[in-house]
């Protein structure tokens, strides 16, 4: 079954540096991968996605990047504030078992 | 997390007893899930339902059953708990192709 790893499990950065959260996955049938911010006391909340066919996607301060290839794919967060504090957590989705498979999270912390 | 919806939202238990948590959404989605979340790690799939009348095993399905009752609802039984089902239990829907997961809010069970 599908697996995925994601790095790294915590990251400190100061206000106004990007942020970058890399994950990879083992099953070549997934084609959707989402991203999710999980703040505390609540349900992950999907922030952006990115399908198999798109190498980039962004919006806004956070962009996603996808190697099918290489079975990896990157959240990226530029002019990072207080507010993007949380965890996030990776995910991978196929349309042939429907299983959306989740990384172990990435704690990140904005220091102000 | 619109469209969501857990019930109940705490929840303690002692050993051996039996509950269900019920899950239902109101976005005419298909697919249909239940993760559970432990400190520190990640969400794990434990069973999921690709559309009404059919479920299948996740990550960790040991020690649970789940029934789909109909489109909207998705509920997850603990027939027999155990300390080791404590832990913090997500539902969640998509449509058919999965994009775009939406997840309920949690429901926070502790089994002593």
């Amino acid at each position: 079954g599908e697996n995925v790893e994601q790095h790294p499990s915590t990251l400190s950065v100061q206000e106004g540096d990007s942020a970058v959260i890399k994950c990879t996955y083992s099953d070549s049938a997934s084609n959707y991968f989402p991203w999710y911010k999980q703040e505390l006391g609540k349900g992950p909340q999907l922030i952006i996605d990115i399908r198999s066919n798109v190498g980039e996607k962004k919006d806004q301060r956070i962009a996603v990047t996808l190697n099918k290839t290489a079975k990896h794919f990157s959240l990226h967060i530029t002019e990072t504030q207080p507010e993007d504090s949380a965890v996030y957590f990776c995910a991978a989705f196929a349309d042939s078992s429907y299983k959306l498979i989740f990384g172990s999270g990435t704690r990140l912390l904005v220091r102000p | 997390n619109a469209g969501v919806t857990q019930t109940p939202k705490f929840q303690v238990l002692k050993t051996g007893q039996s509950m269900t948590l019920q899950c239902a959404q109101d976005m005419n989605h298909n697919s249909m899930y239940w993760y559970r979340q432990d400190p520190g790690m990640g969400l794990r799939l434990i069973y999921y339902s690709a559309s009404e009348g059919t479920t299948d095993k996740g990550e960790v399905p040991n020690g649970y059953n789940v029934s789909r009752l109909n489109k909207r609802e998705f509920s997850l039984r603990l027939e027999s708990a155990a300390p080791s089902q404590t832990s913090v239990y997500f539902c969640a829907s998509g449509d058919s192709s999965g994009n775009t997961i939406y997840f309920g809010e949690g429901s926070w069970l502790t089994v002593v």
